[in-house]
């Protein structure tokens, strides 16, 4: 069954440091979303990609983020300079027409 | 503004009863409402969703019901099984928001005792 990955599982990185996590959504979807879960806390939406460009985005998604689909498989998400507070479970997301949105494994993202 | 709320927050059952986990929704024009399920240091998986104009749908021992003039959509559990113990988390999509952007619920943490 086709399922959406994400790497790497953990990221540990200091604080002002840029951090890149990788997706790789299931391959006949055209929508992607990043959200985030904060331990203990629901999923919050971050941004929606359809296109080569941002659908959507919340306001947790501020100039330090930045989405990217670099080739025809992976959807990147780019935090510039990371924040104690940006520790988080960032989970990718895709969808097909249909509209069932399928989610990855994560990549537990820890700032120190 | 939008939301979610669900309850309860968590839920123990004896394996074979039922659980029921409810939502409540802000905004009238929501239609899409999907469940998924959460277990530990996974990713949420969709178990069940369903659309505005259905009251409710069924896949084995899980049900969803929805009630557009109460604003609430509630997840059915029967025959509980110890693999059903996870964190549910309902979501919702609003009028005016890109497809696929879901509000979710805070979550329901589902543990089945034998």
């Amino acid at each position: 069954e086709p399922e959406v990955t994400q790497t790497p599982s953990h990221q540990v990185t200091q604080m002002g440091q840029e951090v890149i996590l990788r997706c790789v959504p299931i391959s006949n979807h055209l929508y992607f979303y990043w959200y985030r879960q904060i331990l203990g806390q629901k999923v919050e939406f971050l941004v929606s990609f359809y296109n080569n460009e941002i659908s959507e985005k919340s306001e947790i998604f501020d100039d330090q983020f930045s989405v990217e689909r670099p080739d025809g498989s992976n959807f990147t998400l780019k935090i510039r300079s990371t924040k104690l507070e940006d520790s988080a479970m960032y989970f990718c997301a895709s969808r097909d027409f249909a509209g069932e949105q399928y989610f990855g494994p994560g990549t537990r993202l820890t700032v120190t | 503004g939008e939301n979610v709320e669900q309850h309860p927050s968590t839920l123990s059952v004896q394996e074979g009863d039922s659980a029921v986990i409810k939502c409540t929704y802000s905004d009238s024009a929501s239609n899409y409402f999907p469940w998924y399920k959460q277990e530990l240091g996974k990713g949420p998986q969709l178990i069940i969703d369903i659309r505005s104009n259905v009251g409710e749908k069924k896949d084995q021992r899980i049900a969803v019901t929805l009630n557009k003039t109460a604003k609430h959509f509630s997840l059915h559990i029967t025959e509980t099984q110890p693999e059903d113990s996870a964190v549910y988390f309902c979501a919702a999509t609003f009028e005016g928001d890109s497809w696929g952007k879901f509000q979710f619920g805070a979550g329901t943490q589902v543990v089945v005792t034998p």
